[in-house]
């Protein structure tokens, strides 16, 4: 089964500060795409960044980087110079082309929180 | 302006009352998908369309039907809702991974707030 684990339900972290969010993901398929969305509390879906798994450079945007280790099968999120509006739910997802089809599948989900 | 647009965006309906939520994207995507999202459960694929007349089961397809009719809509039927299906539901749409130019990510739809009583 194709599977991602958000191992943290909720994160805190001091404006300014960097926080990681992890996540890790089971999957036999070589080529795929790994992706972070952000759903702040208007509950709308936005994409942070992505990840190419045939790439080995980490994505970058902006404050925004990731820690992709394909060996262990781990992508995780690191934020610098943390903003109030960073607060929202962060979801980790990958998607696949399986059997001629694709899937998109996400993790549960860790709910970050700003201190001002 | 490219985008998702889902109606209604808030239902409240009762057992057994067949519903139908509509998804529309302009954007030219193949590939269209709904999901549920549960708390604790993050965002789970009910039913996705790689392309016209072309669709499939994601991982919670029970309950729900879907047609694709049309490239740009993909509407999620509830025959016969129950109060388990009481969600918000989102509807994407995106390139598929064959496509040239395509950068793997969905775009979103705003969500519908459904409650089953």
């Amino acid at each position: 089964a194709q599977t991602v684990t958000q191992s943290q339900p909720e994160m805190s972290v001091q404006e300014a500060e960097t926080v990681t969010l992890s996540c890790t993901y089971d999957t036999s398929e070589s080529d795929y795409y790994l992706f972070w969305y952000k759903q702040p509390p208007s509950r709308q879906m936005i994409l942070v960044i992505r990840q190419e798994a045939y790439k080995q450079q980490n994505a970058t945007e902006n404050r925004f980087s990731v820690n992709f280790q394909k060996a262990a099968k781990s992508f995780s999120l690191k934020i610098s110079d943390s903003q109030l509006g960073d607060a929202a739910m962060y979801f980790c997802a990958y998607r696949i082309l399986y059997f001629g089809n694709e899937k998109l599948t996400f993790g549960t989900g860790t709910r970050l929180t700003i201190i001002p | 302006e490219a985008q998702v647009t889902q109606n209604p965006r808030y239902l409240i309906t009762v057992t057994g009352k067949k519903l139908t939520v509509t998804c529309s994207q302009n954007m030219n995507h193949e590939y269209m998908s709904w999901y549920r999202q549960d708390p604790g459960l993050g965002l789970r694929q009910i039913y996705y369309s790689m392309n016209v007349e072309v669709t499939d089961k994601g991982d919670v397809p029970e309950g729900y039907k879907v047609s694709r009719k049309e490239k740009r809509n993909f509407p999620l039927i509830l025959e016969s809702p129950s109060p388990n299906q009481t969600s918000l539901y989102f509807c994407a749409s995106s390139l598929t991974l064959r496509r040239e130019g395509h950068r793997g990510e969905q775009f979103f739809g705003p969500g519908t707030r459904l409650t089953v009583l």
